[in-house]
């Protein structure tokens, strides 16, 4: 079974550049989620996606940051613009759905992440 | 709220020695705990997790985890050491009762644990 797919692997960009990163998750995977990982920390999620609809974005910057998930499958995040403090990996994890019923929350699978720096 | 702490920045070990990675988590129900394990350059990869039921949870690559609901912990632990399981850590919590729905995990800061021969 193929994993969750991203891309690029590495981007380096100038500040007040854009950038989008694309993610194709598991086959059959209903839930699509987007962290943060920045150096020395946690992966912290930033938007979660049910299909094509968002469960949870309260984490995600709004001003600069976008994200969609159009036909359910793949999803693009977007930064724009990039700021010095937006350095860091961003993983892409999906599940095959939210909860599992009486076994509690689906397993989050992780993509191999893209690497971002901004000058 | 909920929330990881990961005592240990990192965890040394000799192969073959028994270890023990440490995690305290912070709930206002009841928790769902993960561990995850990330090799360079590489994303997460799951190892195991605690729903339900018996205390101690085994997961791949021989390592298992005991929740402990009074002391608030789920410590990641292997018999037996390998030079390959020199890696980075991270124990995640999901509340029970989450509100809106989701599946948030809350990640700690991570453990880098290193096996020497």
């Amino acid at each position: 079974e193929a994993g969750v797919a991203q891309s690029p692997r590495y981007k380096i960009i100038e500040k007040r550049q854009s950038v989008a990163f694309w993610c194709n998750p598991i086959s059959g995977h209903a839930t699509l989620y987007w962290y943060q990982q920045i150096l020395g920390q946690g992966p912290k999620l930033l938007i979660q996606f049910q299909n094509n609809g968002v469960v949870d974005d309260s984490q995600l910057p709004k001003d600069r940051f976008s994200a969609e998930r159009l036909k359910g499958v793949d999803s693009t995040l977007k930064i724009q613009p990039a700021k010095l403090e937006d350095s860091a990996v961003y993983l892409c994890a999906s599940s095959f759905g939210l909860t599992g019923g009486g076994t509690g929350p689906e397993t989050q699978y992780f993509g191999p992440g893209t690497r971002l720096l901004v000058l | 709220a909920q929330s990881v702490a990961q005592p240990e920045d990192q965890v040394n070990v000799a192969e073959g020695n028994p270890l023990t990675v440490k995690c305290t988590y912070s709930v206002s129900g009841n928790p769902y705990l993960f561990w995850y394990v990330q090799y360079p350059n590489r994303g997460l990869q799951f190892l195991l997790k605690y729903i339900t039921g018996d205390n101690l949870v085994k997961g791949s690559y021989g390592f298992e985890a005991e929740f402990n609901k009074s002391q608030t912990s789920f410590h990641l632990k292997k018999p037996s050491a390998l030079v390959s399981d020199s890696a980075l850590y991270f124990c995640a919590v999901r509340d029970r009762w989450i509100t809106g729905g989701g599946n948030k995990l809350t990640f700690g800061t991570g453990t880098q644990l290193k096996v020497e021969l």
